[in-house]
């Protein structure tokens, strides 16, 4: 368990819209990420962050931005909503002690209607 | 580049039958490979993993894979299925672009049958 709270976990929201979810972990760890998941297509990364200030681009980071002010914090933002946006998302840490490996939150389901 | 191939996006299998899900793998670089399982309206949960060292990996509830190098596979099993067993399992691969990037298969759903 590393620690991550996603919220809001549920969200319906209207196209055009700007939404963001946050991310929040208490284990101090450098990376984080933001994950799509959708039918078919397994979890795809939108961005992820290798400490404060310091971003990068996923394989699916168009028409969403990240902003990380804090080590703890890791915000998604969808400036402009789309129904394509519709998906669920997950916030993961990654821990680089014994092996590398990614932890998850929950999960935050979003609609864009 | 990596990338993840799981065989199968569905499953199905009698309870106490063997499970056998499969994954391979491609990587420029010695691989870290790692299955999760998903419940449902869950967050995904590490399985188990395989970084260096012993090639037959054992995780949590009964399940083990084995890293297979001449055939770039690390496939899951368990000797006799549970109904709590049902799930969705993913194969993650991380080691090409650097330890931290991780790729994720497309998922098995796995049913189990009375």
């Amino acid at each position: 368990d590393a620690g991550i709270t996603q919220s809001p976990r549920h969200k319906v929201t209207e196209t055009g819209t700007p939404v963001t979810l946050r991310c929040h972990q208490t284990e101090n760890h450098r990376y984080m990420y933001w994950y799509r998941q959708d039918p078919g297509h397994g979890l795809r990364l939108i961005h992820y962050s290798y400490g404060v200030k310091d971003t990068d681009k996923g394989e699916v980071s168009d028409g969403y931005s990240v902003s990380r002010s804090k080590t703890e914090d890791f915000l998604l933002t969808l400036e402009s909503a789309t129904s394509s946006q519709t998906s669920v998302y997950f916030c993961a840490t990654l821990t680089e002690y014994s092996g590398n490996t990614i932890y998850f939150g929950e999960g935050s389901w979003l609609t864009v209607v | 580049a990596q990338s993840v191939t799981q065989l199968g996006s569905h499953v199905s299998v009698s309870e106490g039958a063997l499970v056998l899900l499969r994954c391979n793998y491609s990587s420029s670089v010695p691989p870290y490979l790692f299955w999760y399982v998903q419940y449902p309206n869950q967050g995904l949960q590490l399985l188990l993993k395989y970084t260096t060292g012993a090639t037959l990996v054992k995780g949590i509830n009964g399940f083990e894979a084995e890293f297979k190098k001449s055939e770039t596979s690390f496939h899951l099993t368990k000797p006799s299925a549970h109904m709590s067993d049902a799930a969705e399992y993913f194969c993650a691969v991380s080691g090409s672009g650097g330890y931290q990037k991780v790729t994720f298969g497309t998922g098995t759903k796995l049913q189990v049958i009375p």
